[in-house]
């Protein structure tokens, strides 16, 4: 089984688009993560959610709303869709508190 | 708040060789230091941590990594590195809020 797994692993899409990004992990873990990475490979902290307390990264434009139904998922939802969205989305969740980090395989996101 | 600095964007080597990834840190209080490996198309995985305790941390794969609270650098080193380990090193480091800020990446590049 994979302990953090995110659907879908690709995703191809026009500007202006509506898309989700889903996330699960099975790894019994209070804490869930998106990060972005860039073409450069830079990974930035979009959100951290722990216990239904949402932390936003104040940098992330409001077209990215997360949602948690429970402690297992945190999806992504983005709007109006841009060309500067195109990255790789990464999904973590760790224990909280100084641990190490779990991740999903990305989804790559192309905005055309 | 706590930023990281990975000196090296790429890092070539020849097989059976040593290397040293750097990393250094900043940060008002305490820290958490992380190094993780990036396999081409695929999440991160954790190669060592430093929470507590000894200031030499040793990692799968041969890695090990030292603490130096002086020079608030904790830098990678394998003995001896095989293609195999060619991938992209993060160094993280996390503090009061746990959530981790990542360096900029260091390409590692082993030659035959």
């Amino acid at each position: 089984d994979t302990a953090v797994s995110q659907t879908p692993k690709y995703l191809v899409t026009q500007m202006g688009n509506d898309k989700s990004i889903k996330c699960e992990q099975n790894l019994g873990h209070d804490t869930m993560y998106w990060y972005k990475q860039d073409s450069k490979k830079f990974l930035k902290i979009m959100f951290s959610y722990n216990n239904k307390e949402l932390i936003i990264n104040e940098t992330v434009p409001n077209r990215f709303s997360p949602k948690s139904p429970d402690k297992a998922h945190l999806n992504l939802h983005i709007n109006s869709l841009e060309l500067g969205d195109s990255a790789v989305y990464f999904c973590a969740s760790s224990h909280g508190g100084p641990g190490e980090l779990f991740f999903g395989e990305g989804s790559r996101l192309t905005v055309l | 708040a706590q930023s990281v600095t990975q000196l090296d964007s790429q890092v070539p080597v020849f097989e059976e060789a040593p290397v040293e990834l750097r990393c250094n840190y900043s940060s008002s209080v305490s820290v958490y230091l992380f190094w993780y490996v990036q396999y081409p198309n695929q999440g991160l995985q954790l190669l060592l941590k430093y929470l507590s305790g000894s200031t030499l941390v040793k990692g799968i794969n041969g890695f090990e990594a030292e603490f130096n609270k002086s020079q608030t650098s904790f830098h990678l080193r394998k003995p001896s590195v095989h293609i195999s380990d060619t991938a992209e090193y993060f160094c993280a480091v996390s503090a009061g809020s746990y959530i981790p800020t990542f360096g900029r990446g260091t390409s590692l590049i082993v030659h035959p």
